[in-house]
């Protein structure tokens, strides 16, 4: 397995742009996870799925960022409108739960610049 | 409100020695904790898992401990490496598998 991949890697857009992140999971996994890490606030989750359901989307700033999964190998974040505060690096992770110790596999991130 | 630290930003020690970083959390009750590997530019790389019911955890060169009641986990590298250079990140996971990261400690190990 080519492990969870992310793209784009990369990601400039300007202020009110709609920015779409994409993530494939590693397949057989249940669980997808969406981070965003920045040197204030560390590494933050933002929403998890099981199964393609959302779980806990408690961790989504506001309505500007929603997230699906309309399939159990992809996943978007999505920013609609962007700000330079949204500017992160964006993780997607996934897993086999709890039953299997749930040790999370990241994927390489996408970096987020807003200006 | 939930809080996990992580006792320091960085950390720096000389090669062979030993390095402890801490892991502490308020108002959680952990199924799981982990510590994960970060290098610059890419995400985090799993290294260690231990479960409340256990004590101590050991792989290679790597130690864990997690101790329920004081609320911390200490994380051990032994006869540490340049290599070893890196941020270290404790996760705490619950039940519902809901993962919570700290914001890590940099190791710098200088040769």
């Amino acid at each position: 397995d080519a492990g969870v991949i992310q793209s784009p890697r990369h990601e400039v857009t300007e202020m009110g742009q709609e920015v779409t992140l994409r993530c494939k999971p590693i397949s057989g996994h249940d669980y997808l996870f969406w981070y965003r890490q920045t040197m204030m606030r560390g590494l933050e989750l933002l929403i998890y799925f099981n199964n393609n359901v959302p779980i806990d989307d408690s961790g989504m700033p506001e309505d500007r960022f929603s997230a699906k999964m309309p399939n159990a190998s992809f996943s978007t974040l999505k920013i609609q409108p962007s700000e330079p505060r949204d500017s992160a690096v964006y993780f997607c992770a996934s897993n086999l739960g709890l039953a299997e110790g749930n040790e999370q596999f990241f994927g390489p991130g996408t970096r987020l610049t807003v200006l | 409100s939930q809080k996990i630290e992580q006792n320091s930003e960085a950390l720096n020690i000389q090669e062979g020695k030993t390095a402890t970083l801490t892991c502490n959390y308020t108002n959680y009750s952990p199924a799981y904790l982990q510590w994960y590997r970060q290098d610059p530019g890419r995400g985090p790389v799993f290294l260690l898992l231990i479960r409340e019911n256990e004590k101590e955890k050991r792989k290679e060169r790597l130690k864990v401990t997690f101790d329920t009641t004081l609320k911390q986990s200490l994380f051990h590298i032994t006869a540490s490496q340049p290599a070893d250079s890196a941020t270290y990140l404790c996760a705490l996971a619950a039940m519902d598998n809901d993962m919570r990261f700290g914001a890590g400690t940099r190791l710098t190990v200088k040769p």
